[in-house]
């Protein structure tokens, strides 16, 4: 089965300065997504961004961008200048092929922005 | 709109009550999702309706029963509830399950007490 693990359970970080959340995953299978979400006390999950295992390119949306190591099966959140509105708990999630469409996700790491 | 609407965001239920969560979305989204997610946990996958067919039932009791009646809504039957199924439940959707890439859309969650 595949399983994600995310090592760090709470983090944080100074107003304006850049912190990366760890995660990483096991799989045998060669196609697949990775994504990172974020969930604010408003609860709601909010997709930051994906990563396609095809693709060598790391993502980035704006301040965020991602340290894909497919190899060492790592997927690493780079969150730059920092806000306030960051505060949230991240979640580190996997989906592939043959059965395995299912959202996987990791355990979470909590985001504290220090202002 | 980008929205997956949950009501209520708030239910107290006895363990002999009857009642209902409801999910709706209007981004023409063939695959709509239940999660349960307890406190500082990850989302548990229970259910996937794609194109209004269950797809997949990750062996949920049977005392939730899922609902599609058409591809804008997502319903969730409660019945003989235990305290522990005391929970937040995320209703989310996508345009295709199969397509792995596609975004999730999360709701903003059902707050469930069991008492």
């Amino acid at each position: 089965a595949q399983t994600v693990t995310q090592s760090q359970p709470e983090m944080s970080v100074q107003e304006a300065e850049t912190v990366t959340l760890s995660c990483t995953y096991d799989t045998s299978e060669s196609d697949y997504y990775l994504f990172w979400y974020k969930q604010p006390p408003s609860r709601q999950m909010i997709l930051v961004i994906r990563q396609e295992a095809y693709k060598q390119q790391n993502a980035t949306e704006n301040r965020f961008s991602v340290n894909f190591q497919k190899a060492a099966k790592s997927f690493s959140l780079k969150i730059s200048d920092s806000q306030l509105g960051d505060a949230a708990m991240y979640f580190c999630a996997y989906r592939s092929t043959g059965g395995n469409e299912k959202l996987t996700f990791g355990t979470g790491t909590r985001l504290t922005i220090i202002p | 709109d980008t929205e997956v609407t949950q009501t209520p965001k708030h239910l107290v239920m006895g363990m002999t009550n009857k009642k209902s969560l409801k999910c709706e979305q209007h981004m023409g989204h063939r695959a709509m999702y239940w999660y349960k997610q307890k406190a500082k946990k990850p989302p548990e996958l229970m259910f996937v309706y794609s194109y209004e067919k269950l797809s997949i039932n990750e062996s949920v009791p049977s005392r939730f029963s899922p609902e599609c009646p058409n591809s804008s809504l997502l319903n969730l039957h409660l019945h003989a509830l235990q305290p522990e199924d005391s929970a937040l439940y995320l209703c989310a959707s996508s345009q295709d399950f199969r397509r792995l890439g596609n975004t999730i859309y999360f709701g903003e969650g059902s707050w469930l007490t069991v008492v």
